[in-house]
This record gives C-alpha cells, sequence and structure tokens, in this order.
C-alpha cells in the first residue's frame, strides 16, 4: 500500500544544532508540504513543494529549509534549531487537483516528528 | 486569500448527544473543504470533503457535513457521540486551483460518559 513515513518519530537536540527530518512518500504524489502543530497555533506551514526542484516557503519558513530532489522524498532542515522550534512536524503530500479523476488536492499526512530542541 | 474559522477550541458533549463543530471558510472563489480528524499521538486522517458535487456529505464514522454557500460554512455534525470520537478536528479550505489547503485552529472535542 502507499504511504507517507517520516523520521525519526521522536528526537532531543540541543540548540544550535543541524537537525534534519525525512519525509518519504510512495503516493508518486507531486505536492509535498511541511506543518507545524502547536499548541493554539493549529498548523502553520513551513515549506512546500510542486515537484522536483520546486520549493516554497510557507507563514513560518525562517530558521527552517528543504530542498527536492526526487517526488518521493521533502526533507525539512532546521540549520541551528533554537527552543521556539520545540513542536510536533507534520508532512503531507497530495496529488495535483485535477490531475487524475479523484484528484482534489486533499493531504495525506505521515504521523509527524516530536522534536524537543533543548 | 483564503481563511478558516473554527469556532470553539475546545467542544464537550455527553456520549450519544449530538456532535455539532462549526466552521466557517472565506474564499473568493468556490472551495474545496476538508474535515481532518487527529487522534492521540497521530497524523491527520480525512473525515470528509466537499467538492462541488452534493452538499450534504458524508465521511467516516457516521460524520457529516453540509457545505452552505449564503452562510460560508461547513459545520461538522454526528447525531450521536461515541467515546472513540474524542479528539481533534480540523476543518480546511482550498482554492481548486492553488494546490494548497488553509487550515482552522482546530477544535477538541471531548466526549463525557
Amino acid at each position: 500500500d502507499a504511504e507517507i513515513t517520516q523520521s525519526p518519530r521522536h528526537k532531543i537536540t540541543e540548540t544550535g544544532r543541524q537537525v534534519t527530518l525525512a519525509c518519504h512518500q510512495t503516493w508518486n504524489h507531486n505536492n509535498m508540504f511541511w506543518y507545524r502543530q502547536d499548541l493554539g497555533h493549529g498548523l502553520r506551514l513551513i515549506h512546500y513543494s510542486y515537484g522536483v526542484h520546486d520549493t516554497n516557503k510557507g507563514e513560518v519558513s525562517d530558521g527552517y529549509s528543504v530542498s527536492r530532489s526526487n517526488t518521493e522524498d521533502l526533507p525539512l532542515t532546521l540549520e541551528s534549531a533554537a527552543s521556539s522550534q520545540t513542536s510536533v512536524y507534520f508532512c503531507a503530500s497530495s496529488d495535483r487537483p485535477g490531475q487524475t479523476v479523484w484528484g482534489t488536492g486533499e493531504l495525506f499526512f505521515g504521523e509527524g516528528s516530536r522534536l524537543t530542541v533543548l | 486569500a483564503q481563511s478558516v474559522t473554527q469556532l470553539g477550541s475546545h467542544v464537550s458533549v455527553s456520549e450519544g448527544a449530538l456532535v455539532l463543530l462549526r466552521c466557517n471558510y472565506s474564499s473568493s472563489v468556490p472551495p474545496y473543504l476538508f474535515w481532518y480528524v487527529q487522534y492521540p499521538n497521530q497524523g491527520l486522517q480525512l473525515l470528509l470533503k466537499y467538492t462541488s458535487a452534493a452538499t450534504l456529505v458524508k465521511g467516516i464514522n457516521g460524520f457529516e457535513a453540509e457545505f452552505k454557500k449564503s452562510e460560508t460554512s461547513f459545520h461538522l455534525t454526528k447525531p450521536s457521540a461515541h467515546m472513540s470520537d474524542a479528539a481533534e478536528y480540523f476543518c480546511a479550505v482550498s482554492d481548486p486551483g492553488a494546490q494548497k489547503l488553509v487550515f482552522g485552529q482546530g477544535t477538541r472535542l471531548t466526549i463525557n460518559p
């Protein structure tokens, strides 16, 4: 079955360290997204990609970067982790609306990666 | 720009009672609308979606939602709450051409025995 997986599921790191969260999907979706979830803020979009070599900033992109070298993967990198980046991170993917009969832009989510920055 | 407002960050109902979670949206074009559910320590999963077909949409686990253009609403309902419905619920809107969803703040549903 097609799926979307995130790793690691839990990580503790120190302020200033570089951290990379992996996201891999086997849906062959064009679109991939990274969100963070915090109490009182719901889901906030960090970065997204509409295809290979395409990346775009979301509403809370400062301190984060992504790269898309293939269809399946969109790793999220925290260049220098800060305590404010302690959060739960979700990766999601979707097909392009209209590309297939059932393609409506529905998002398929990973299980999340809980990051603690000390 | 599109936006979603979920009225009530926390809703509590008794088991067997009606569940009503409110969602209002703002969109300049006919939108696609979604409800997602998140159980503790899990990712979000799709509950139901409206994509310009029938205005009353039925989803999984007995939930349904009605698209009301005149009220710009897409409220989620379930006739009889079950303990297993306790979760966080998110409403989301997309511009069919934008390929990107905008989420509401979420509503935490608690079921009292």
